[in-house]
């Protein structure tokens, strides 16, 4: 039973346009929900988080929407840089058990 | 500040031996995670810890895997005996109590043969 899930493995987008990555989710009781990047040969590192009580989070380049109504977030990252390119998952927090997403693929090409 | 240290990082073994991985947690944070991670799966939870009580190990394999974590400190994930299908990345995890933002280590990449 997939609660979080990511149905874009994989996304490309030139260097400076917005990357858009999206997650739906099944529960509408989680607290948290938050955004990690994964490097190869690397664990994730946390990236932005949103409280369920709020629609928008914003940090510097990146800010995470949620539609609580449609069950769904995103990831907006403006400018895009070719570092940014890496695995992005969202996770849902309710209680103290984290759901993971299967992950996004993000390519920005130079 | 040094963060979430894991060894080893690659472990090769064959199936039916035993492999044991080691987690050293940021320094303060009480709750302690190991997750395992299929390719091209997002985490999937194994047991958290609480200090040193295992607050949840409702996912953990238990005719197989045991983990423990002395002293509220480092933890040890152990597997005997492996089988095939324990090939994954399992990372180990860490934040305070109650806290929304984990720290996750490199992982340690296994291939049972």
């Amino acid at each position: 039973d997939q609660q979080v899930k990511q149905n874009s493995p994989s996304l490309s987008v030139q260097e400076g346009r917005i990357s858009i990555l999206n997650c739906d989710y099944t529960n509408s009781m989680f607290d948290y929900f938050l955004w990690y990047k994964k490097y190869p040969a690397e664990g994730p590192t946390f990236l932005i988080s949103i409280s369920s009580i709020k629609d928008k989070n914003e940090d510097g380049r990146f800010t995470v929407f949620l539609n609580k109504s449609a069950k769904h977030l995103s990831l907006h990252i403006v400018p895009s840089q070719p570092g940014d390119s890496a695995v992005y998952f969202c996770a849902a927090l309710f209680g103290n058990q984290f759901y993971f997403g299967t992950g996004t693929s993000l390519t920005v090409i130079p | 500040e040094a963060g979430v240290v894991q060894s080893p990082r690659y472990k090769i073994i064959e199936k039916k031996q035993p492999v044991a991985f080691w987690c050293n947690p940021i320094s303060g944070h009480n709750t302690l995670y190991w997750y395992r991670q299929n390719l091209g799966q997002g985490p999937e939870l194994l047991i958290r810890y609480e200090n040193e009580e295992a607050v949840d190990d409702s996912q953990l394999p238990k005719d197989r895997f045991s983990a423990e974590r002395l002293k509220g400190v480092d933890s040890t994930l152990k597997i005997q005996p492996a089988e095939l299908g324990d090939s994954a990345v399992y990372l180990c995890a860490s934040s305070l109590v109650g806290g929304v933002e984990q720290y996750f280590g490199p992982g340690t990449r296994l291939t049972v043969t």
